[in-house]
């Protein structure tokens, strides 16, 4: 089974603010995926990854929401203007089919 | 749109007994079946997948699903659970979208192992 880290575990910042949520591949894989959890909600699908360009993003990726693998390895989620819904936690998803999704162990981020 | 819904949100059984879990899912076309396991503090584990071929699936530690399309069901169950089955159990749909299959969730369901 694929393995993925997420960092940092746990965030806390204040409204207004930019975050970057990491999460790192231990091997090479093709899709990527980020998915976030409101408390007592839903798991939430926000946006995938492949070939270097978004293939897909939800209805919640608007405009403050980025997605970049700045170094071929790392894969980020940029907030830029972080609201208090935001507060959620955030997954990260890998693949190495369209089909078959492995999750990190999450950030959780707390906007204050 | 494709929905799944988890008919209970808690399920509290003893120790030994068996369990069923219950997942329904709504969509107009193929869909890929997925249980997911969430452990306290820790991320979401692929528990078992259908794909296609066989309907009912197996993970490694005893629990399975069975692919029902006529009901569009994917129940997980198993025959007897033990205290460290205790998590929160996700049902999920993958639609084939572009170059990727994005997950749809359920609301989840909490399995409470009592002893």
């Amino acid at each position: 089974e694929p393995e993925v880290t997420q960092t940092p575990s746990h965030q806390v910042t204040q409204m207004g603010q930019e975050v970057i949520l990491r999460c790192v591949p231990i091997s090479n894989h093709l899709y990527f995926y980020w998915y976030r959890q409101i408390l007592g909600q839903k798991v939430e699908f926000l946006v995938s990854f492949y070939n270097n360009e978004i293939s897909e993003k939800s209805e919640i990726f608007d405009d403050q929401f980025s997605v970049e693998r700045p170094d071929g390895s790392n894969f980020t989620l940029k907030i830029r203007s972080t609201k208090l819904e935001d507060s959620a936690m955030y997954f990260c998803a890998i693949s190495d089919s369209p089909y078959e999704q492995y999750f990190g162990p999450g950030t959780r981020l707390t906007v204050t | 749109a494709q929905s799944v819904t988890q008919l209970d949100s808690q399920v509290p059984v003893f120790e030994e007994a068996p369990v069923e879990l219950r997942c329904n899912y709504s969509s107009s076309v193929s869909v890929y079946l997925f249980w997911y396991v969430q452990y306290p503090n820790q991320g979401l584990q692929l528990l078992l997948k259908y794909l296609s071929g066989s309907t009912l699936v197996e993970s490694i530690n005893g629990f399975e699903a069975e692919f029902n399309k006529s009901q569009t069901s994917f129940h997980l169950r198993k025959p007897s659970v033990h205290i460290s089955d205790t998590a929160e159990y996700f049902c999920a749909v993958s639609v084939p979208s572009g170059n990727t299959g994005k997950l749809i969730f359920g609301q989840g369901t909490t399995l409470q192992v009592k002893p």
